[in-house]
């Protein structure tokens, strides 16, 4: 399995500061084939399903705002809140989805300073 | 806009299987991937498996033996079946639609199962 870890595991942010979140795969997870890495970002709020953000390591899910960024390739990979505003408070996976079993990292939590 | 409503019994039993069901209303069940994902309370996620509309099946290897999903396309649902179950296969139990690819497009909200005499 790839193992998917992410740092840091929790995460004290002023609003309209910058959070960055880290993300680091056991082996590669580009795919060759479509020139893409197979990484996906999700929110998760409390008492909520997760929400994808972000879909092959860069591409912002419609409707997600474009203070949300994702970066990286072949195996570390950093999701970017550029100007923290308070309704990003919330827990965030990676996922590989480039081979099977699917994996997510363990979260980070993200909460206001 | 797809949604996904997952149903079924809040409390197993150990050694009892867990069955949940999937609805999917906003669209046809047909070709599409559908998956099942876990969250124990207060920790990440695991994916389950998936079904494509075809029936063809794929689990997480951790789970294999213990997993069944299947797909009713005349109702718009699937299922998952977790047999033998412990304390260990308590959580939230998430249905879920993939994307063009193996990302979670849309989740269901989520139904809790507790595993416990």
């Amino acid at each position: 399995d790839i193992v998917m870890t992410q740092s840091p595991d929790s995460l004290a942010v002023s609003l309209g500061e910058r959070a960055t979140i880290n993300c680091k795969s056991s082996q590669s997870v580009f795919r060759s084939s479509t020139n893409n890495n197979c990484l996906a970002w999700y929110q998760q709020k409390t008492g909520q399903p997760p929400k994808l953000l972000i879909k092959w390591a860069s591409t912002r899910e419609s409707g997600v705002p474009d203070r949300f960024t994702g970066s990286g390739s072949g195996t570390e990979f950093t999701l970017t809140i550029s100007s923290l505003q308070a309704e990003d408070v919330a827990v965030y996976y990676c996922q590989q989805y480039d081979i099977s079993p699917l994996t997510f990292g363990q979260g980070t939590k993200l909460e206001i300073k | 806009q797809v949604q996904l409503q997952e149903s079924g019994p809040g409390l197993v039993k150990p050694s009892e299987t867990l069955s949940l069901s999937c609805t999917v209303s906003g669209g046809s069940i047909s070709s599409n991937y559908w998956s099942w994902i876990r969250q124990p309370p207060g920790k990440g996620l695991e994916w389950i498996g998936y079904i494509y509309s075809d029936g063809t099946t794929n689990s997480n290897p951790s789970l294999k033996s213990r997993v069944t999903i299947s797909v009713d396309t005349s109702k718009n649902q699937f299922f998952l079946k977790l047999s033998s179950v412990t304390a260990a296969d308590t959580a939230i139990y998430y249905c879920a639609k993939y994307g063009d690819n193996a990302w979670v497009q849309y989740w269901g909200q989520g139904t809790l199962v507790t595993v416990s005499s």
